[in-house]
């Protein structure tokens, strides 16, 4: 258990349709990832956020929006999704500076857009 | 742009010992990691190459040259459990913290 923590786990849902998919890091840490995979591709970066705000940007969508609370926890907002969104969304912490730079990574969610 | 290199597939067989090389085109540098990956899991923490030279932990090492973007994974005696998909990461730098991950390559370990 890596101590990050996703919900939901499985989400099914229509093309269309919008979904939050959330993650609390763990306990310290400062800095939140979220990541995209889908099936047979690697992992894809898609934004960080540091202690509330955002430090970088990968290939995310302008459909797809994320944002980072005042308690750490932060929430990946998927709209008007299309077929090619089904993919395991992961989500990262770590605490940047003396703890290094490993990442633990969440169990992730598994979103299916039918 | 930033790249990446892994071999998409490994087969090795029960106890051998095998080695996965990741090669890398970043525009920085802070760190090299290695995870493992089983299908449908979250990625587990294997690894991490700052300086170069090599860094065992148990049955698995890893081995960093940065002049050569070069690195590998090397899995000793290996077990039925290691299947899995091994991925290559570099932090971009200690300023975003910014990972970018290969594509992984996928390990079968035969009996």
């Amino acid at each position: 258990d890596s101590g990050v923590t996703q919900t939901p786990k499985h989400l099914i849902t229509a093309t269309g349709q919008r979904v939050t998919l959330r993650c609390s890091p763990r306990s310290g840490d400062l800095s939140v990832y979220w990541y995209q995979q889908s099936l047979d591709q690697g992992l894809q970066f898609l934004i960080q956020y540091y202690n509330g705000e955002e430090r970088a940007k990968g290939n995310i969508l302008e459909r797809f929006s994320a944002q980072q609370f005042p308690d750490l926890h932060s929430e990946l907002n998927l709209s008007s999704l299309e077929l090619g969104d089904s993919a395991l969304y992961f989500c990262a912490s770590n605490l940047q500076g003396a703890d290094g730079n490993t990442i633990y990574f969440g169990e992730g969610s598994w979103l299916t857009v039918v | 742009g930033q790249n990446i290199d892994q071999p998409t597939e490994m087969t090795a067989t029960e106890g051998a010992i095998v080695q996965i090389n990741c090669t890398y085109q970043t525009s920085g540098f802070n760190g090299l990691f290695w995870y493992q990956q089983h299908a449908g899991e979250a990625p587990t923490f294997l690894s991490y190459n700052v300086l170069d030279g090599l860094e065992e932990k148990g049955r698995f090492s890893s081995f960093l040259s940065r002049s050569k973007g070069y690195s590998y994974l090397l899995l000793k005696e290996l077990q039925m459990k290691d299947s899995a998909s091994y991925l290559c990461a570099v932090s971009l730098d200690s300023g975003t913290y910014k990972y970018i991950f290969g594509t992984g390559t996928r390990l079968k370990v035969l009996a």
